[in-house]
């Protein structure tokens, strides 16, 4: 099944100690994009990716960092996370030539 | 930079009126325009795309839309909703080349009361 996974799906953490989201994708698709989901604000794109170790700050990325050294994984680094990152975060994909995205199923990130 | 305005927020219908959701954006030139909906606890789903062509586009679940390029507009319509269409709904433009694809707008929570 065509799909993008990502893990953990629920995180409650603390304040400073690092964590990563991971993030993959078995549709071979280019590009990958980050986003986290706030009340009010819609989505908002974190990171993308256009391809193997290309990738690019979209409209908030301060306080993570990314990857893209496989084609299928972009995991979502927070090296030290603060309660102002406490959101739904969404993993995206999609072909290169294409402008349809397909997301995974969320991670809820609780930062304490 | 692109900037994507939907403007109810929270829109509570009873089962079988008619929904209109608002869309507009920024940007004057070729775009590419998507509704995505959210429904309770689950991941966006892709419910319609326009990209040219007929500007009233037919989506999943008996949704349409109709671009509007005088007004900017991309306005998600049903004729009848049902209770199973209560979730939050997502409009979303590109511009065409743009490395930085989807801008979201801030999203519309539909209630429908059975």
């Amino acid at each position: 099944e065509a799909q993008v996974t990502q893990n953990p799906r629920y995180l409650i953490t603390v304040t400073g100690k690092k964590l990563t989201v991971t993030c993959s994708q078995n549709m071979n698709h280019e590009y990958m994009s980050w986003y986290r989901q706030d009340p009010g604000l819609g989505l908002r794109q974190i990171y993308y990716s256009m391809n193997v170790e290309v990738t690019d700050k979209g409209d908030v990325p301060e306080g993570y960092k990314v990857s893209r050294k496989e084609k299928r994984n972009f995991p979502l680094i927070l090296e030290s996370p603060s309660p102002n990152q406490t959101s739904l975060y969404f993993c995206a994909s999609s072909w290169a030539d294409s402008y349809e995205q397909y997301f995974g199923p969320g991670t809820r990130l609780t930062v304490t | 930079a692109q900037s994507v305005s939907q403007h109810n927020h929270h829109v509570i219908l009873s089962e079988a009126a008619s929904l209109e959701l608002g869309c507009n954006y920024s940007y004057g030139g070729t775009v590419n325009l998507f509704w995505y909906v959210q429904y309770p606890g689950q991941h966006l789903q892709l419910l319609l795309k326009y990209f040219s062509g007929d500007p009233l586009v037919k989506g999943i679940k008996g949704f349409e839309a109709e671009f509007i390029k005088s007004k900017f507009s991309f306005n998600l319509r049903k004729p009848s909703v049902q209770w199973s269409d209560t979730a939050e709904y997502f409009c979303a433009v590109n511009e065409p080349g743009s490395a930085r694809q989807l801008t979201f707008g801030s999203g519309t929570q539909l209630t429908v009361l059975p």
